[in-house]
């Protein structure tokens, strides 16, 4: 059974840096993209940034390029978001969410259940 | 970016069928690949796959979930609906980045 696990969230200030974990099982976790997608509350779902099954290519929106930075271990089957100048707008569920192919395809087959960031002063 | 249209809610009796559309800013069809998906959220829970590639249902997911369209206009069915149905639905394109997600239907009963 897929299993994807994010931990590392909290309240952060503004400004500051925060970095996500996301623990995956279940699968064979270096042969497929990953992809952090977030929530903010009530609100609907922005795709943040992903990577490539080797870690070798990383790919990211304009509102968080220059920010954060999605890496992975694969030998700890583990994916990470560190986010740094983070802004009241970074507040948001953020979610790790399995690419369905073993190339980038851009859309997710499994999700976690999430970590809540919030950043307020 | 690409940006995809959906309506806010939709209100269905138990029974009947669901029809939630999304319609996309520009194509997200390449060749026959129709590069639009459908996820359904329920409150406090994450994203559920339900339709890739507009119309193949994912692992697990009921028939009674359909997905149809190409081009632009895109359409998620839910026949018959069941009270488990009851949720908000997002579509999403891939056919070039960034990922994209329509707004959402929340899904009613009348």
């Amino acid at each position: 059974e897929v299993q994807l696990v994010e931990s590392g969230g909290g309240l952060v200030q503004p400004g500051r840096s925060l970095k996500l974990s996301c623990a995956a099982s279940g699968f064979t976790f270096s042969s497929f993209a990953m992809a952090w997608v977030r929530q903010a509350p009530k609100k609907g779902l922005e795709w943040v940034a992903t990577i490539t099954s080797g870690g070798s290519n990383t790919y990211y929106p304009d509102s968080v390029k220059g920010r954060f930075t999605i890496s992975r271990d694969n030998a700890k089957s583990t994916l990470y978001l560190q986010m740094d100048s983070l802004r009241s707008e970074d507040t948001a569920t953020y979610y790790c969410a399995k690419d369905l192919t073993t190339r980038v395809s851009w859309y997710f087959d499994f999700w976690g259940p999430g970590t809540m960031v919030t950043v307020s002063s | 970016d690409i940006v995809l249209t959906q309506s806010p809610a939709l209100a269905v009796s138990l029974g009947q069928r669901a029809t939630i559309s999304c319609r996309a800013s520009q194509s997200v069809s390449i060749s026959r690949y129709n590069l639009m998906h459908w996820y359904q959220q329920k409150p406090g829970q994450q994203p559920k796959l339900l339709i890739y590639r507009a119309s193949n249902l994912a692992s697990g997911i009921p028939a009674r979930f359909s997905g149809s369209g190409s081009g632009t206009d895109f359409t998620l069915t839910i026949n018959p609906v069941q009270a488990d149905d009851i949720a908000t639905y997002y579509c999403q394109q891939s056919r070039e980045s960034p990922p994209t997600f329509g707004g959402g239907t929340k899904l009613e009963l009348k």
